[in-house]
């Protein structure tokens, strides 16, 4: 059983970068039928996308925020990770890293518990 | 950019009910990539439904997803207290690649 854990600060100053790492155990990140996502939602609202990588081909973001963010994999520690730059109040949010599957018609089957993340001086 | 709509935003109902939730797109969902999720507070999101019909494991099948195009719908029959959360439809495909409907709350 594929099981994913969020890990990074719980609290960012506006302005600085926004680091947060996803483990995965149970499974391989470099499993080709799988894509690696971030999601962010903020407080009582809905679900965003970040974006998503896979171990054969380059990360894809969302384009509002693709001069900001970053997905990169480390397969040595099964790991992905996000960086966000320039964070402000409206980063604020629970951020979720997930697993898609391509079996699934790309449905999201495995999500982190989610970490929640402030911005604020 | 393509834009989920959903509908009713919140619904009440009672305990064996139905419910019959709308999801409508602003375009064409490409190849039916249209998933469903159920999520209780303070808890991720949980994939309920994929490719517009097909359930995922684990899912009782009074869960059940139809349509094709711009139009979909889930229907949950024999509603149970524990049904109670918010319900997301969700595209793959689009500009942006991913987007998510806005839920619709269920209260049973």
């Amino acid at each position: 059983q594929v099981q994913l854990q969020e890990s990074g600060p719980g609290l960012v100053k506006p302005s600085q970068i926004l680091s947060l790492t996803c483990s995965v155990s149970g499974g391989a990140i470099t499993s080709t039928s799988h894509h690696w996502i971030w999601f962010r939602q903020p407080a009582g609202k809905g679900l965003e996308w970040i974006g998503r990588i896979h171990v054969s081909g380059s990360p894809n973001y969302k384009s509002s925020l693709k001069r900001r963010v970053s997905i990169s994999l480390d397969t040595s520690k099964n790991q992905f990770s996000l960086t966000l730059d320039s964070v402000t109040a409206a980063d604020t949010a629970v951020y979720y890293c997930a697993r898609s599957s391509s079996f699934l018609s790309f449905g999201v089957d495995v999500w982190g518990q989610g970490t929640a993340v402030t911005v604020s001086s | 950019d393509i834009v989920l709509t959903q509908s009713p935003g919140a619904l009440s109902l009672s305990p064996g009910e139905r419910a019959t939730l709308s999801c409508r797109a602003s375009q064409s969902v490409l190849s039916n990539y249209l998933a469903w999720y159920q999520q209780k507070p303070g808890q991720a999101p949980r994939l309920l439904i994929y490719g517009a019909s097909s359930r995922a494991t684990g899912i009782p099948d009074r869960f059940s997803g139809s349509g094709s195009g711009t139009d979909f719908a889930l229907t949950i029959d024999r509603l149970e207290p524990e049904d109670s959360a918010v319900y997301f439809c969700q595209q793959y495909g689009g500009s942006p690649l991913i987007t998510f409907g806005p839920g619709t709350k269920v209260d049973i």
